[in-house]
Parts: C-alpha cells; structure tokens; sequence
C-alpha cells in the first residue's frame, strides 16, 4: 500500500498524559499535512510542513502541541498534557509540491477519558 | 479567521433523486476543491475548479465553479446508496495558497 498511513490508528488516554502520533506521507510527496477534525465539522488546519521546514502552525494551536518532520519524510504530532477537549481525529495529509490535490491517511482517533 | 460557508449542512434524499451543494466564498479564490468523506473514512479528494465559469463532469457529479470565483456547486444526479457521505468544499487560505480550509460539509443520506 503506497497510500498515506497513520499509527496508531486509535489512542485512548487519560488527561494530562502526553501522546504521540505518527504519520507516513506518499513517498514522493514533500508536503505534510495535520488536520484535526470533530463530528460534524470539516477538518481543521493544525500545521503543514514542506521536506522538513515547518511552514505554518495554526493561531488556534496551543503550545501542548508539536510537531516535527525531521528528514522530511514521516512527521510526528505529539500532544503534551491532554486535555478532555484533544478528543478528536487527527488526519494526516500528504502532496506533491505544486499540487493543490492532498491524499489524506485514515486517521488517528484519540480519546482523553 | 477565515471561513468557508458551505449549505445545506444535512441532506436527505430518496435514491434516484438528484443532490445539490452549494459553496461560497468572500473573496475571490484563485481554485477549489471538492472532497468526500465516507462514513468511519476519510477525505478523498474528487476535483479542483480554476477557471471562472468552469463545468466540470464525474459521470453523474457535475461540478461548477462560479463566474465571479466566489462560489461553486457540486451536483449529483440520481443519487445512490453509494454517494452517502460527507461532501467537503475548500479553498485556498487567503495567506498561503498551498494550504486549504475546508468548509462543514454537507451529509447526504440516501434514504432506499
């Protein structure tokens, strides 16, 4: 399967523990994308990365959030601290730089209990 | 912060009947995106619009792109059981073109 993944696919947790979350983009594409998305809501921008350089982070972002893309291929999105409102799908989504067109990965489900 | 305004939010419509969702924008938009999101999966991207006034076609979604740039359709005709989902617009962000925001959806429910 060539397509984007994500592990895990769902995280339960209890508040104030910190997660981590891992996504592996289309191999040939530079551009990584997470999105955060509740029910009934479109998904949410979170932050975006092209190779390694992380280009934007959303103003809604907490600072309990981070995330990395070292090598510019697989990026991590870690939650420190969780808070009850963190409950929510984090989608990853990857594309070719140039290409407006985002191949997103199944999602990570996280639940803080 | 930057928001799209996509209606209706639900929609429930007997199989075989057509399907209609309308996007709109504040600004002019350079493109937009069309996605759908299955029940329990994820957004899968169906088609961008660029051109003004442009008519696109995926067997029965037929899918328009305002002449101002301010607005777009996507319309289904015939529905079926397999078109139930969750139909996302988005466009560009007003800052950074490489990067979209999405709007609610609209939920089509195919009702046998």
């Amino acid at each position: 399967d060539t397509g984007v993944s994500q592990n895990p696919r769902h995280k339960i947790t209890k508040r104030g523990q910190n997660v981590t979350f891992r996504c592996d983009p289309i191999s040939e594409h530079n551009r990584l994308y997470w999105y955060r998305q509740t029910l009934g809501q479109g998904p949410e921008f979170l932050t975006y990365f092209q190779n390694e350089a992380q280009l934007e982070k959303s103003r809604l972002l907490s600072d309990r959030f981070s995330a990395e893309r070292p090598k510019g291929s697989f990026s991590t999105l870690e939650i420190q601290r969780t808070e009850q409102g963190d409950s929510a799908m984090y989608l990853c989504a990857s594309s070719k730089q140039g290409v407006h067109e985002q191949f997103f990965g199944p999602g990570t489900r996280l639940t803080v209990l | 912060g930057q928001q799209v305004m996509q209606i209706p939010q639900y929609q429930h419509v007997q199989e075989g009947e057509d399907f209609t969702t309308y996007c709109n924008s504040s600004t002019t938009l350079s493109n937009i995106q069309w996605y759908k999101q299955r029940p329990g999966g994820h957004p899968v991207f169906l088609i961008q619009l660029v051109k003004s006034g442009e008519v696109k076609k995926q067997k029965r979604l037929t899918f328009q792109f305002g002449e101002a740039k301010k607005n777009s359709s996507l319309h289904i005709t015939a529905t079926q059981t397999t078109d139930v989902g969750t139909y996302f617009c988005a466009e560009p962000s007003m800052n950074r073109d490489d990067k979209i925001i999405f709007g609610k959806g609209t939920r089509l429910h195919i009702l046998p």
